[in-house]
């Protein structure tokens, strides 16, 4: 069974950087079969794909986020993140680290997910 | 940016039916691609409940299935549970925004 955990601080100073990192167990991130991927909700809000990586590093960023998030991934250590940076009041959100099944004809679906972790920017 | 639109709530009595629409563009379910869906409980880790327009994963009941339609689909909960009461997501991606893109959610609840 595979298993995701989000790791980080849960309190970030606006205009400052924001970096978490989600260990995967269960399984070899290494996989070509899957990609990797962030997804946040804003507290009463929806669900946002931030972007995802896959095990050469190759990255996939949300338009709206992709000048200021980068993700790269650590095979050796079965761990992928995230970073975002100048952050403000907006990128508060719980945050998950999700395993995408990408390569299914007619998009990706996400079939494991973390149990997401509470960043709040404070200014 | 929520280009997926959902009612945001619906109800319905223990053991009824109810629908959850998912409303897209040409951009995205209309241009051919999967909607999935998600089972939110509160301070939990969303649960894919169905992929691919139709297909359940192992363990999810066949209480629930999906179907799709030119720019929309739809979510049907047959016999309705208590434990069903949760937020639900539609996901597809989108071509004008190269990348993946959830609903707006809808909120369930049992009367």
């Amino acid at each position: 069974q595979v298993q995701l955990q989000e790791s980080g601080p849960g309190l970030v100073k606006s205009s400052q950087t924001l970096s978490l990192t989600c260990t995967v167990s269960g399984g070899p991130i290494s996989s070509g079969t899957y990609f990797w991927s962030w997804i946040r909700q804003p507290a009463g809000r929806g669900l946002e794909w931030v972007g995802r990586v896959y095990p050469s590093g190759t990255t996939n960023y949300n338009p709206s986020l992709k000048s200021r998030v980068t993700m790269s991934i650590d095979t050796s250590k079965n761990q992928f993140s995230v970073r975002l940076t100048s952050v403000t009041a907006a990128d508060t959100a719980v945050y998950f680290c999700v395993r995408e099944d990408g390569f299914q004809t007619g998009g990706g679906y996400f079939d494991y997910w973390g149990q997401g972790i509470l960043v709040a920017v404070s200014s | 940016q929520s280009v997926l639109t959902q009612p945001p709530s619906v109800s319905g009595a223990p053991g009824q039916r109810v629908t959850i629409s998912c409303t897209g563009s040409s951009s995205n379910i209309g241009a051919g691609f999967n909607i999935h869906w998600y089972q939110h409980l509160p301070g939990a880790a969303p649960k894919l409940l169905i992929y691919g327009n139709i297909n359940r994963p192992s363990g999810v009941p066949d209480r629930f299935s999906g179907s799709k339609s030119g720019t929309s689909a739809s979510l049907a909960i047959t016999g309705l549970q208590a434990e069903d009461e949760a937020d639900y997501y539609c996901q597809s991606y989108d071509t004008s925004l190269t990348g993946y893109v959830f609903g707006t959610g809808t909120k369930v609840t049992v009367l």
